[in-house]
């Protein structure tokens, strides 16, 4: 099953800040997935990754605010930009070969916002 | 959105004895998948159960299946310390996965 790095693991911010998380994957994925869960909360998709195209948002997520990078099929990044403390979160990047099958996970990024 | 809804939030037994938790949702599914996810980590695939399969089980993992009553159980065996952690459900619906609240297990020695 692949390995995924994600970066940082957890980081404490300015509001108005924005921080860009890092997903690294050890081998060529299609579909890579952005989540976010909230303290003590189940997951909740960001947006789906596709190489060579835009990602695909989910409702109440807009590219403004989460804009994603996709330039290879090892790597992608999620940025979060003009943090509040509501986005205080864990953010997880997860791969699988369709969005319906076991996806694998990275550990996380645990963001604070002051 | 969230279509899968766990019970109990959260259980705590002694080590040895087994785990069982519960999933119901609410459309009709392709499959449904257990996680585990330990504090501070990301979540970890236990097991997938097809629409059309009724039982399915992996070492001390049991998972059942009933799509008349839409729900789901996973029983885990003969429970040790590191089974500690919050375990998911996810439903495979019009190929995404909808997840649910999850449920804190919390094993004592």
């Amino acid at each position: 099953s692949a390995v995924i790095s994600q970066k940082p693991s957890r980081d404490i911010c300015q509001r108005g800040t924005s921080l860009t998380i890092q997903c690294q994957v050890d081998s060529q994925v299609t579909m890579m997935f952005w989540y976010r869960q909230q303290p003590g909360q189940s997951l909740t998709l960001i947006a789906t990754a596709n190489q060579g195209s835009e990602a695909t948002y989910e409702s109440g997520f807009v590219i403004d605010k989460f804009p994603i990078s996709r330039p290879n099929l090892t790597f992608s990044t999620l940025t979060v930009s003009n943090m509040s403390p509501e986005d205080s979160s864990i953010y997880l990047c997860s791969v699988g070969p369709d969005p319906g099958q076991p996806q694998h996970f990275g550990d996380g990024t645990r963001l604070s916002i002051l | 959105s969230q279509q899968g809804e766990e019970d109990p939030q959260a259980l705590s037994i002694q080590e040895g004895e087994n785990a069982t938790m519960n999933c119901s949702y609410k459309t009709s599914i392709n499959n449904l998948q257990w996680y585990r996810q330990n504090s501070g980590r990301g979540l970890v695939h236990l097991i997938l159960i097809r629409s059309n399969e009724r039982e399915k089980h992996s070492g001390r993992l049991r998972v059942t299946l009933d799509t008349s009553k839409k729900s789901s159980s996973l029983l885990i065996t003969a429970s040790r310390a590191a089974d500690t952690a919050s375990y998911f459900c996810a439903t495979n619906s019009n190929y995404q996965l909808i997840w649910g609240a999850g449920t804190k297990l919390i094993i004592k020695p």
